[in-house]
């Protein structure tokens, strides 16, 4: 059972617009979001948060929303740039439950191309 | 170091043998996360350890898989008798704060032939 749902294996941009990721959860009791960027070859480096008290964090080109009502959250990336190019994972922690606060739950990954 | 470090990055073996896979987290990150990643899948969690002891083991898939942190730094995942399905990358990390501020290493493809 999914708990982390990235439903969208791939997509493709063209540089300078913006790419739009989107993750769904099911666990209520995630209260911590991250976003992940993987290179072939390499592990994943964090990008971005957002803490289940906000709706939105920005980080340069980067911006995470989150609708908590809705369990769903996306990245938000503009202007996309051809070095984006990677894949993007979702990832949640229950950081409130005093139990497994250490523990990430991944999505499947979303393979994001960038077009020059 | 500046990054985790796991060695071997590649290793072919053949089934029912056993393999050792290391991890050398960054200097003074207590805590430190083994991960699988199968084709197509994202990471899963297998062990956390809070320096030397397995806090949480519940992620091993079964006893043939056992991990050890014994001086509270570098970390030895091991695999008895491997099977085909074990194939996948084996995912290391590290932090100061369990949970947050997570530090990956390249990984270890594991093949099984």
């Amino acid at each position: 059972d999914q708990q982390v749902k990235q439903n969208s294996p791939s997509l493709s941009v063209q540089e300078g617009r913006i790419s739009i990721l989107n993750c769904d959860y099911t666990n209520s009791m995630f209260d911590y979001f991250l976003w992940y960027k993987k290179y072939p070859a390499e592990g994943p480096t964090f990008l971005i948060s957002i803490s289940s008290i906000k709706d939105k964090n920005e980080d340069g080109r980067f911006t995470v929303f989150l609708n908590k009502s809705a369990k769903h959250l996306s990245l938000h990336i503009v202007p996309s740039q051809p070095g984006d190019s990677a894949v993007y994972f979702c990832a949640a922690l229950e950081v409130g439950s005093g139990g497994s606060n250490y523990k990430l739950t991944f999505g499947k990954g979303t393979l994001l191309t960038v077009n020059p | 170091g500046a990054g985790v470090s796991q060695t071997p990055s590649n290793k072919v073996t053949e089934k029912g043998k056993y393999v050792e896979l290391r991890c050398d987290p960054i200097s003074g990150h207590t805590a430190l996360y083994w991960y699988r990643q199968s084709l197509g899948q994202g990471p899963e969690f297998l062990i956390y350890f809070q320096g030397t002891g397995a806090a949480d083991d519940s992620g091993l898939p079964n006893d043939r898989f056992f991990a050890v942190r014994p001086e509270g730094s570098v970390s030895t995942l091991k695999i008895q008798r491997t099977e085909r399905g074990d194939s996948a990358v084996y995912l290391c990390a590290s932090s100061l704060t369990p949970g947050l501020g997570y530090t990956f290493g390249s990984g270890t493809r594991l093949t099984v032939v």
